[in-house]
């Protein structure tokens, strides 16, 4: 079974600055993919970063890296230098190679930049 | 453009009238996933294609139906619909090489159930 948790509902940051948001996840498998995705409030899901569970490098894509913690099962996501349009809702998700058909989502964290 | 597209954006209608939610993906893409999408409870996966034929239960699959029978299409059937089935519903696809894949979103669906 997989599980993906996030625990910050909601999140404010200032414009410019740095912010992290959290993701833990439990699996069964031994090879796994970890994506985070934005939706903005006009309701599409668009994806930001992927890690593998073999990856030794945490990803990054721009603004946006991923804090990979294999043993305490985090992949929390960084986005640097914030801007106003990150204000977003963020999930974290996750696929298994055993099936990889199966797909899990957290709730979701809103993120809100202050000018 | 590679595109997911769903079919209608928006939808409102009565309890037991039977309804489908079509989806369209151009990409050539074997995986094809519906989800639907609730206030604080993030997105959870209804049912999942992996090719032509092959169809699998998510985490909801009670009360909806699916087909595959091109490996463009995954239209979403409710057969007799219920006020708790009132959502957001997002159709997704990838490939299937492994674990890498990200998944592509429509733009999702907008159902109301009264």
């Amino acid at each position: 079974a997989q599980k993906i948790t996030q625990t910050q509902p909601g999140m404010f940051v200032q414009e410019k600055e740095a912010v992290t948001l959290d993701c833990t996840y439990d699996t069964s498998d031994q090879s796994y993919g970890l994506f985070w995705y934005k939706q903005p409030s006009s309701g599409e899901m668009i994806f930001l970063i992927y890690q593998g569970s073999y990856d030794e490098q945490n990803a990054t894509e721009g603004r946006y890296s991923l804090n990979f913690q294999k043993a305490r099962k985090s992949a929390n996501l960084v986005i640097s230098a914030s801007q106003l349009g990150d204000s977003a809702m963020y999930f974290c998700a996750m696929r298994g190679t055993a099936n990889a058909g199966k797909s899990t989502f957290g709730d979701g964290t809103t993120l809100t930049v202050k000018p | 453009e590679a595109q997911v597209t769903q079919n209608p954006r928006y939808l409102i209608t009565v309890t037991g009238k039977k309804l489908t939610v079509t989806c369209s993906q151009n990409m050539n893409h074997e995986y094809m996933s519906w989800y639907r999408q609730d206030p604080g409870l993030g997105l959870r996966q209804i049912y999942y294609s992996m090719n032509v034929e092959v169809t699998d239960k998510g985490d909801v699959p009670e009360g909806y139906k699916v087909s595959r029978k091109e490996k463009r299409n995954f239209p979403l059937i409710l057969e007799s619909p219920s006020p708790n089935q009132t959502s957001l519903y997002f159709c997704a696809s990838s490939f299937l090489s492994g674990s890498t894949d990200t998944q592509y979103f429509g733009p999702g669906t907008r159902l109301t159930v009264l």
